[in-house]
């Protein structure tokens, strides 16, 4: 079974760039979570996915973050315009259902820079 | 929510029991208790949860205190490829309440 797909693996723009990064879920997984990881901490939820409709959002900066999952299945989030302190390591994650004993799966991650 | 203490790291010796443990006092009765644990340069993996009773997979085992405000996870034989970052996370339903926290950075000596 395929895991979870993410690209590209690394990035380093400037800031005010605009960036964005693409997830592909395993397949079949209804609910798809975007986290950051900011050097030396746990990761952080940003948004959650069920299908194609956002579950939560609370943690996600909307004035410069924004993420959609179009047709329920591959998802990107995007950062315009970035600031230094976006840099981080942006994980992806699916699960089967949304329930909190859903084991969440996690794709390698992508490490951005923001000079 | 809930938050955790975990010690910063810990070390241990290739093919020895290795105990980690997780205070979780504020817990609410109904959170189970989540271990995840990312390797180098990975995305986290699911390593383990238990609401009460004490739990066994083939990865790990969880020992949860009866008072449930702290648990313990048991690698019964430790592997240079169990050195990793051990989350310990005590989850309500929604995943906005999954706090990662720092963990615990597991380092294995052949």
């Amino acid at each position: 079974e395929a895991g979870v797909a993410q690209s590209p693996r690394y990035k380093i723009i400037e800031k005010r760039q605009s960036v964005a990064f693409w997830c592909n879920p395993i397949s079949g997984h209804a609910t798809l979570y975007w986290y950051q990881q900011i050097l030396g901490q746990g990761p952080k939820l940003l948004i959650q996915f069920q299908n194609n409709g956002v579950v939560d959002d609370s943690q996600l900066p909307k004035d410069r973050f924004s993420a959609e999952r179009l047709k329920g299945v591959d998802s990107t989030l995007k950062i315009q315009p970035a600031k230094l302190e976006d840099s981080a390591v942006y994980l992806c994650a699916s699960s089967y259902l949304a329930g909190e004993l859903d084991e969440q799966f996690f794709g390698p991650g992508t490490r951005l820079t923001v000079l | 929510d809930a938050k955790t203490t975990q010690p910063n790291s810990m070390e241990s010796n290739e093919e020895e029991p290795v105990h980690l443990p997780c205070n979780h006092s504020t817990i609410s009765g109904t959170d189970y208790i989540h271990w995840y644990r990312q390797l180098p340069s990975q995305g986290p993996e699911y390593v383990i949860h238990g609401l009460t009773s004490n739990v066994n997979n083939r990865m790990a085992s969880l020992a949860i205190a009866e008072d449930r405000k702290s648990s313990t996870l048991i690698l019964h034989r430790a592997t240079l490829r169990d050195a990793a970052v051990y989350y310990c996370i005590p989850g309500g339903y929604n995943f906005n309440k999954f706090y990662f926290g720092s963990g615990t950075k597991l380092n294995v000596k052949p």
